[in-house]
């Protein structure tokens, strides 16, 4: 089967660094995006990882390790607007294919 | 302004009386997919489309149908709804090819 595993929730201070992992298990692998949903929103995008090694875009980056099954999300230099649950997603199968699987969501929680 | 719209945002509705959530899109995107998102489970596919007359399944399509007569139009229909379909809809679009996802705002309905 299918599966993407994030942790449920994390906490962090204003200013810092956070880091959320995402690992998969799945039949086929053709990217991995990640997005970011406010409460009571839809989600955003943030980035896409196909190619092992880091994306960096202003205070977020993500890394990819397909060897491992791995990826994880960096938010540096937090800001209370980044309290957001961040939603991992695997496109499954070969490339052009639809088929999108999320993880659960990691609730990150923002304090001063 | 480009964009996904869904209507209606909200609906309660009864169990076995058909409805139908629109989803339409103006940036011209070939893909176009529903999701459900529920607490604990996260966001899951329920079918997705990569372009006109074209539909495939995702992860949870029992219950629902489809169908994409026009590029820019991608309608979910609940032929016979139950409450276990009670849940927040999310339509989405984006070019072919592992783009970003743009979301639309979301349907809350429940079934009673």
């Amino acid at each position: 089967g299918q599966n993407i595993d994030q942790p449920t929730e994390m906490t962090a201070t204003e200013g810092a660094i956070v880091q959320i992992n995402c690992t998969y298990q799945t039949s086929g692998f053709n990217g991995l995006f990640w997005y970011q949903q406010h409460a009571g929103e839809a989600p955003t995008f943030l980035s896409y990882n196909v190619l092992d090694g880091l994306e960096e875009k202003g205070r977020f980056s993500s890394f990819l390790s397909r060897s491992k099954g791995y990826s994880y999300l960096l938010l540096k230099e937090l800001q209370m607007k980044d309290s957001a649950s961040y939603l991992c997603a695997v496109i499954l199968g070969s490339s052009n294919t639809g088929k999108l699987i999320f993880g659960q969501g990691t609730t990150l929680q923002v304090k001063p | 302004e480009a964009q996904v719209t869904q209507n209606p945002r909200y609906l309660i509705t009864v169990t076995g009386k058909k409805l139908t959530v629109t989803c339409s899109q103006n940036m011209n995107h070939e893909y176009m997919s529903w999701y459900r998102q529920d607490p604990g489970l996260g966001l899951r596919q329920i079918y997705y489309s990569m372009n006109v007359e074209v539909t495939d399944k995702g992860d949870v399509p029992e219950g629902y149908k489809v169908s994409r007569k026009e590029k820019r139009n991608f309608p979910l229909i609940l032929e016979s709804p139950s409450p276990n379909q009670t849940s927040l809809y999310f339509c989405a679009s984006s070019l072919l090819g592992n783009y970003e996802q743009y979301f639309g705002p979301g349907t809350r309905l429940t079934v009673t």
